[in-house]
């Protein structure tokens, strides 16, 4: 089946600096999403991607869809302490159903 | 305008019991699907329906879960003979069309916590 890295498994940051985290999937996907999880909360989500190379921004957010269709980042600028939070790369290949990485526990620091 | 609903939103059974899980879509949603997240790890997707159609269950334990999506009423997963561990949480997620760009955009509930005792 479908496998997906995600890394870092964590981060610990200062408040105002920049987060930079990655996804890659042993095989090809036709889309990307980038969710985040509060704790005892649902995911929800913060960027599409559809198309190979597309890059999309979303407030402080800005998603990358890799040109090989096998990789995708996530960053988030001049972090705030209510980025705080699990942070989940989701993709799909030929399935409909997504396949999701493993998580990013972000903590920013004041 | 509600998102995905899932109820009950804490469940405790013990060793033995049934669980069933409830969710009902976002309006206009007629697909859903069923993902289960241990501690402190991904979603891992159990299985995804239409109205009164299992699409695809390739995720699902092939003995005590089952799945339903009735003709009227919520989405049910139905846990039997619940053991330690499906101690979970378990979240639904719906989306709008089978095809294009946004078939594969999910919209996930509050999630289902279950433990078992």
């Amino acid at each position: 089946g479908q496998q997906l890295n995600q890394s870092p498994q964590s981060m610990f940051i200062q408040e105002g600096e920049d987060v930079s985290m990655n996804c890659t999937s042993s095989s090809i996907f036709n889309t990307w999403l980038w969710y985040k999880q509060d704790p005892g909360e649902g995911p929800v989500l913060l960027i599409a991607l559809y198309k190979a190379g597309e890059l999309t921004s979303n407030g402080r957010l800005t998603a990358q869809f890799g040109i090989t269709r096998k990789d995708s980042f996530l960053n988030i600028s001049a972090s705030i302490p209510s980025d705080v939070g699990i942070y989940f790369c989701a993709g799909s290949g030929s399935a409909r159903q997504l396949t999701f990485g493993s998580g990013t526990q972000l903590t920013v620091l004041p | 305008n509600a998102g995905v609903m899932q109820n009950p939103r804490h469940l405790v059974r013990r060793r033995g019991q049934e669980a069933r899980l409830r969710c009902s879509p976002m309006k206009g949603h007629s697909h859903v699907y069923w993902y289960r997240q241990l501690p402190e790890e991904g979603l891992k997707f159990m299985v995804y329906l239409q109205k009164e159609n299992i699409i695809d269950e390739s995720g699902m334990p092939k003995e005590r879960f089952s799945a339903e999506f009735p003709k009227e009423g919520p989405s049910i997963l139905r846990i039997q003979q619940v053991v330690r561990g499906d101690s979970a949480a378990y979240f639904c997620a719906s989306s709008p069309q089978s095809r294009g760009s946004g078939a594969n955009v999910l919209t996930f509930g509050a999630g289902s916590r279950l433990t078992v005792l």
